[in-house]
């Protein structure tokens, strides 16, 4: 059973704070490293698509690095704003079958104070 | 910008009834996907949809479950006889055939 974690499952932060989380995914037949975010009510929002090892991603003020040998990635934001304030979704997908099936974690949700 | 849509945003429903949750997927997009997240748990897939046949489907996936495409523009869902364990948040999503997936808003399916 392919098995996809994060942490941590919650962080309140002032604004301005930097922060990261965690993902870890198997690594065997991986394919692709998904980040989305999520807010109640609207539909999550890719941020990135990841899948070569090294891989470093940068939108704004929010990075992500992927490492597929390990089988872990970061998403970073730079200078917290309160509309940071979401869950973020990491999911991974594998080459077998290659249906584009997505396994996701249980999501970080951040808290950003003003 | 094209997006997912889906209706209705909540639907309530008694155990036992059937029901059906509707997606509009992007247009030009060939993959298709319906996922659901019980509270407190991770989204779980559910089914892929490619070429008018399910491509791959879950455990949760039995025979209560079911997808169509009925005229090409239209993705549904219909779960025959409901449980209250299948109270979650549904979500549809479609694919061009890349590796980015487009996600709809959900929608909230209580059982009672």
């Amino acid at each position: 059973i392919l098995n996809v974690e994060q942490s941590p499952q919650s962080l309140h932060v002032q604004e301005g704070d930097s922060t990261n989380f965690t993902c870890s995914f198997p690594s065997s037949n991986f394919y692709a490293l998904h980040w989305y975010r999520w807010e109640t009510a609207k539909s999550p929002e890719a941020l990135f698509v990841m899948t070569l090892n090294g891989d470093e991603k940068k939108k704004g003020r929010i990075s992500a690095t992927l490492n597929t040998k390990e089988g872990y990635s970061y998403l970073y934001i730079k200078g917290s704003q309160p509309e940071d304030s979401a869950t973020y979704l990491c999911a991974s997908s594998y080459t077998s079958g290659n249906t584009g099936k997505l396994i996701f974690g249980q999501g970080t949700t951040l808290q950003v104070k003003p | 910008e094209p997006e997912v849509t889906q209706t209705p945003s909540h639907q309530v429903t008694q155990m036992g009834q059937e029901v059906i949750l509707r997606c509009v997927p992007i247009s030009n997009h060939l993959y298709f996907y319906w996922y659901r997240q019980i509270l407190g748990q991770k989204v779980e897939f559910l089914v892929s949809f490619y070429n008018n046949e399910i491509s791959e489907k879950s455990e949760i996936f039995d025979d209560q479950f079911s997808v169509e495409r009925p005229d090409g523009s239209n993705f549904t869902l219909k779960i025959r006889s409901t449980k209250l364990e299948d109270s979650a948040m549904y979500f549809c999503a479609s694919n061009r055939g890349g590796r980015e997936q487009f996600f709809g808003p959900g929608t909230r399916l209580t059982v009672l």
